[in-house]
């Protein structure tokens, strides 16, 4: 089994629309998470930690399962300026961090 | 405040040239490492430091070298390119492990 799984997409939605993803990890001593965002040809950045009661910030909500090994990431009202690549990333100790491969999102007008 | 600076943007060499791709921090971070990324995969760890004089391999090292003699720098050498090298590098710092990762601009390097 793949350390992480994440559906590539892509994603096409509305605009207002409400999306969601999931990562899935195989190391259940995965220690952190993270969603990064990725827009086209530019360097990840930090959208948002992910924690076991789950977070919101702003139109943005991210949940952790552990018995069931996934994280997800739930967009709402998506944006024109939401279309990126949403990257999963897991710590599993010392320096290892393990990246999902991305998934696309579109959000069209 | 810069960041995180990473030199050059865009590289074409061709097969068995060496080169170094520059990165350098000027937020006092211990830790910093090199990705690559390809196509369809997620990034991956070439090397990473944990403070000056001290560093270690990620998940694919081979073909490429770094060191780490200030806190701000933290060069990667390609010591004799292949085209499996073609790949975007980005170099990251954090202030510890398992905190927010401070990414480079990237660099495009094509290996002909």
């Amino acid at each position: 089994r793949k350390e992480v799984e994440q559906d590539p997409g892509p994603f096409n939605v509305p605009e207002g629309a409400t999306v969601a993803f999931n990562c899935t990890y195989s190391n259940s001593a995965s220690q952190s998470f993270f969603w990064y965002r990725q827009d086209c040809r530019k360097e990840p950045k930090l959208l948002m930690s992910v924690y076991s009661s789950g977070n919101e910030d702003g139109r943005f909500t991210a949940q952790l399962n552990r018995a069931s090994q996934y994280i997800s990431l739930l967009i709402r009202d998506s944006k024109l300026s939401d279309s990126a690549t949403y990257l999963c990333v897991f710590y599993t100790g010392g320096f290892k961090t393990i990246f999902g491969a991305g998934t696309r999102l579109f959000v069209k007008a | 405040n810069a960041g995180v600076t990473q030199t050059p943007k865009f590289q074409v060499l061709k097969t068995g040239q060496s080169m170094t791709l520059q990165c350098a921090q000027d937020m006092n971070h211990e830790y910093m490492s090199w990705y690559r990324q390809d196509p369809g995969m997620g990034l991956r760890l070439i090397h990473y430091s944990v403070g000056a004089g001290i560093t270690d391999q990620g998940e694919v090292p081979n073909g490429y070298n770094v060191s780490r003699s200030t806190t701000e720098d933290f060069p990667l050498r390609l010591l004799s390119a292949a085209p499996s090298q073609t790949s975007v590098y980005f170099c990251a710092s954090s202030r510890d492990t398992n905190e927010k990762l401070f990414f480079g601009s990237g660099t495009q390097l094509s290996v002909l």
